[in-house]
């Protein structure tokens, strides 16, 4: 069965420092992947997505992510982090054949101390 | 576009009653998916359309939960008769059939507390 780790329930990062969320995915076929942000009472919101190509991709406020098909992971980085980057991040993983759905991670919950 | 379209985005309502929550998905778009998100459970696929049509409703709880997309621009899900467990997060999102696996766009959610 398709399935999505995000081993990092919460992550705690200074403001300026460097930052990465790990994603891994179990998956048959070839994946599509995304990262989505999720701020406070809001909906999900697209980060970035691969679906074929260039293995690092970038994506919006300054994020990019690489993936790396002989470790099944698609994680997410960001050199600088800001306080306003605090939310919960979730990767998900998709594939031709499934109809457009999308398996989600748990997500993990980036703190940013000041 | 303005996006996914969600109404209302907080009801409260109480033990016993109706509940329906509407989505307008992004105009073109051809998938549309219904989640729940709880603290406990995080986020769920409930249901999802093709075309208007329902493709997989395998994450429907129970037979109190209904949806129904009668045309492209408009879905409901419905909950009669709700109960305090049903209180989460409803959100519904839409996307395009790239391919077979396009992203996923979200509306805002329904927060939905049934006292």
């Amino acid at each position: 069965a398709q399935s999505v780790t995000q081993p990092d329930i919460h992550i705690t990062v200074s403001e300026g420092a460097s930052l990465e969320l790990r994603c891994n995915y179990s998956y048959g076929a070839t994946p599509y992947l995304f990262w989505y942000v999720q701020s406070p009472g809001q909906g999900l919101q697209l980060l970035l997505k691969y679906f074929s190509g260039d293995t690092l991709v970038q994506g919006i406020k300054g994020f990019e992510a690489e993936f790396k098909r002989s470790q099944s992971s698609f994680n997410l980085r960001k050199p600088s982090v800001h306080w306003s980057d605090a939310a919960e991040y979730f990767c998900a993983v998709g594939a031709i054949g499934y109809g457009n759905k999308l398996v989600f991670g748990a997500g993990t919950i980036l703190r940013v101390k000041s | 576009d303005a996006g996914v379209i969600q109404s209302p985005r907080h009801e409260v309502t109480e033990m016993g009653q109706e509940v329906t929550l509407r989505c307008k998905p992004i105009s073109g778009h051809d998938y549309l998916f219904w989640y729940r998100q709880t603290m406990m459970r995080g986020l769920e696929l409930l249901i999802y359309f093709n075309n208007n049509v329902p493709i997989d409703d395998s994450g429907m709880p129970e037979d109190r939960f209904s949806a129904k997309m009668p045309n492209a621009s408009f879905s409901t899900l419905k909950i009669q008769p709700s109960e305090p467990r049903d209180s989460a997060v409803y959100f519904c999102a839409s996307s395009w059939a790239r391919g077979g696996a396009g992203e996923q766009y979200f509306g805002p959610g329904t927060r939905l507390t049934v006292t």
